[in-house]
């Protein structure tokens, strides 16, 4: 069973509106937790990483939270662009592996004029 | 270099041939990841380097999947006896040190008929 499971797995909005991504996860121990914005045919790009003792943080228009103790966090897209079109990915690592990432689906975004 | 290199961006081979897939991380970057993408999934982990050697290859599926990395910079991707379900994209990433960012090329997409 995948350890990280994002909602929804696609959207469509209209440009200038703002959503909201979730993302639940089941890495233990946990280590940090990281948005990832891939566009199509190319590779991810770091968006925003949080650790345990962090429950939010932005990147421009992006905002992501933390909760740690429900094992939730979520990615707030503001005011949403055609280029935000896009695949966005939860990431999270586990504290007994550094570099073994564990990916969610992703949820596909549409930004529609 | 500005950014990670996979080579080549496409490959196309028959079932049962030998490919290897080439990543060229960030100048400096100690650690080297290797994932694979299927179409509508996250990435997920195959092995990752730190330097020379293979800090975790719990992620390769089988024993016709080799990687190495023989000068800490460069790495190859190997698959023997390739197989249709080896079709994906197999995305390279780096970073500086085991718990920082990972910086992703655009991945090499290959096909295997």
């Amino acid at each position: 069973k995948n350890q990280v499971e994002q909602s929804p797995q696609s959207l469509i909005i209209l440009e200038g509106k703002n959503c909201t991504l979730q993302c639940n996860y089941t890495v233990s121990p946990f280590s940090n937790l990281r948005w990832y914005k891939q566009d199509t045919g190319r590779g991810p790009v770091s968006l925003t990483i949080m650790t345990f003792s962090e429950n939010t943080k932005s990147n421009g228009r992006y905002t992501a939270t933390l909760d740690a103790d429900t094992k939730q966090s979520s990615l707030h897209i503001t005011a949403s662009q055609l280029s935000d079109s896009a695949s966005y990915i939860c990431v999270v690592s586990g504290s007994d592996s550094w570099g073994k990432l564990q990916f969610g689906a992703g949820t596909q975004v549409v930004v529609t004029p | 270099g500005a950014g990670v290199s996979q080579t080549p961006s496409n490959k196309v081979t028959e079932k049962g041939k030998y490919v290897e897939l080439r990543c060229d991380p960030i100048s400096g970057h100690t650690a080297l990841y290797w994932y694979r993408q299927s179409l509508g999934q996250g990435p997920e982990f195959l092995i990752y380097f730190q330097g020379t050697g293979a800090a975790d290859d719990s992620g390769l599926p089988n024993d016709r999947f080799f990687a190495v990395r023989p000068e800490g910079s460069v790495s190859t991707l190997k698959i023997q006896r390739t197989e249709r379900g080896d079709s994906a994209v197999y995305l390279c990433a780096s970073s500086r040190g085991q718990q920082e960012t990972q910086y992703f090329g655009p991945g090499t997409r290959l096909l295997v008929l």
